[in-house]
């Protein structure tokens, strides 16, 4: 089974602080991809990655930034934590090359800055 | 341009009566459509995909959704609701440009009583 694992599940930090958030995914999937989910809101992309070193921003980049120097591994970096960066965050990848593909998540990090 | 609108953002129905969670998207491409289905303090979890072959599509726990290209719907039904199908359910369409992306509906939280 495919897993998706990610770093932290709850997560408390400072305004200001450098925040990274880890995501590791099993299956050599190309494709990986950062929300933050917000009640009323649902999932809003981040960033998302479609090989090494290949990034794009997404609908709401503005104050977060990645990496991904590893297929399994995609980062998200906060450079400077704001009380309005408080959400949840969900990494995912996908199978396959095609828009029909689903998408593989992991269990979410609550973040909470202070 | 893609978007996916979820018409109600709470549905309550009693145990044992049917199901209907509404989606409506809009697309300028044939879309793939999807469900997914997030229970408390878990990962989201697919629950059926629709890629332009039946458009009427069966999924886990007993749930379906039919597309309906002249009313632009993908609407998630079941017949008979159990208690663990309180959760909440997020309408997605995809779109494939050269690189993928996912647009979320704002989500149905669904609610069913004893």
């Amino acid at each position: 089974d495919v897993k998706v694992t990610q770093s932290s599940r709850y997560l408390v930090k400072r305004t200001g602080e450098k925040v990274f958030l880890e995501c590791v995914q099993d299956m050599d999937h190309e494709n990986m991809f950062w929300y933050r989910q917000d009640p009323g809101l649902g999932l809003r992309l981040i960033y998302f990655s479609y090989d090494v070193k290949m990034k794009e921003k997404g609908d709401i980049p503005e104050g977060y930034s990645v990496s991904r120097e590893k297929k399994e591994r995609f980062s998200l970096i906060l450079e400077s934590a704001s009380t309005n960066q408080t959400s949840m965050y969900l990494c995912a990848s996908i199978t396959g090359t095609s828009g029909s593909s689903k998408q593989f998540f992991g269990p979410g990090t609550r973040l909470t800055v202070l | 341009a893609q978007s996916v609108t979820q018409l109600d953002s709470h549905v309550s129905v009693s145990e044992g009566t049917p199901v209907l969670l509404r989606c409506n998207y809009s697309s300028s491409y044939s879309p793939s459509l999807f469900w997914y289905v997030q229970h408390p303090n878990k990962g989201l979890q697919l629950l059926l995909k629709y890629t332009s072959a039946a458009t009427l599509v069966k999924g886990i726990n007993g749930f379906e959704a039919e597309f309906k290209k002249s009313e632009t719907s993908f609407h998630l039904t079941k017949p008979s609701a159990h208690m663990s199908d309180a959760a909440e359910y997020f309408c997605v369409v995809t779109i494939t440009s050269g690189t993928y992306k996912y647009i979320f509906g704002t989500g149905t939280r669904l609610k069913v009583l004893a």
